[in-house]
């Protein structure tokens, strides 16, 4: 059973526009949530985390909202560049007291120039 | 600093072998994940390893083992390969606090034939 789910498997945007990457999750217990992202032939890299007592957390281009009770995060990217095309791997860590994080499948981002 | 550095990048094996896949962290990490990666299947938790002792462990057959060597460098192997144990593996390593980010290696590519 999925404990973190991300829908969507690829996301296509144009350069300039907002990308919106979402995730969901099962377990009440997760209490923290990083994103990673991974460019083909490399090893997914940190891009940003959020705890749960927060809502928001913001980095540059890059923030992150959390929806607590709909279970629900997001990676909103803006403006989108074409360096920006990977793949990106939502996490959730906290559950039964342990920080090893539980990726969901991830979603392929294509940024068009 | 260096990176995490993973050997070797690509193996190709067959039905029935073994196989050790190496890991050297970043310096003065002391904590070592090992993920495996399938398509479509994100990033799978195999075990953690801390101060040589397996901290955390996923639910892998018990032909997948691992240790870590006093200078924290990992080794996994793998046991009477199958076909399905064909994926990329991917070593992290972590430092500070329980929610610190991972640290990943490029993987290594391995193939079951």
């Amino acid at each position: 059973d999925q404990q973190v789910k991300q829908n969507s498997p690829s996301l296509s945007v144009q350069e300039g526009r907002i990308s919106i990457l979402n995730c969901d999750y099962t377990n009440s217990m997760f209490d923290y949530f990083l994103w990673y992202k991974k460019y083909p032939a490399e090893g997914p890299t940190f891009l940003i985390s959020i705890s749960s007592i927060k809502d928001k957390n913001e980095d540059g281009r890059f923030t992150v909202f959390l929806n607590k009770s709909a279970k629900h995060l997001s990676l909103h990217i803006v403006p989108s560049q074409p360096g920006d095309s990977a793949v990106y791997f939502c996490a959730a860590s906290g559950s039964g007291g342990s920080y090893i994080p539980t990726f969901g499948r991830g979603t392929s981002l294509i940024v068009h120039p | 600093k260096a990176g995490v550095t993973q050997t070797p990048r690509y193996l190709i094996k067959t039905r029935g072998q073994q196989v050790t896949l190496s890991c050297s962290p970043i310096s003065g990490h002391r904590s070592v994940s090992w993920y495996q990666q399938t398509p479509g299947q994100g990033l799978q938790f195999l075990f953690e390893y801390f101060s040589e002792t397996q901290r955390n462990k996923g639910n892998f057959p018990g032909r997948f083992s691992g240790r870590q060597f006093s200078n924290s460098r990992s080794e996994m192997n793998v046991s009477t390969l199958e076909l399905g144990d064909s994926a990329l593996y991917l070593c992290a390593s972590a430092g500070g606090g329980p929610n610190s980010p991972l640290h990943f290696g490029n993987g290594t590519r391995l193939t079951v034939t």
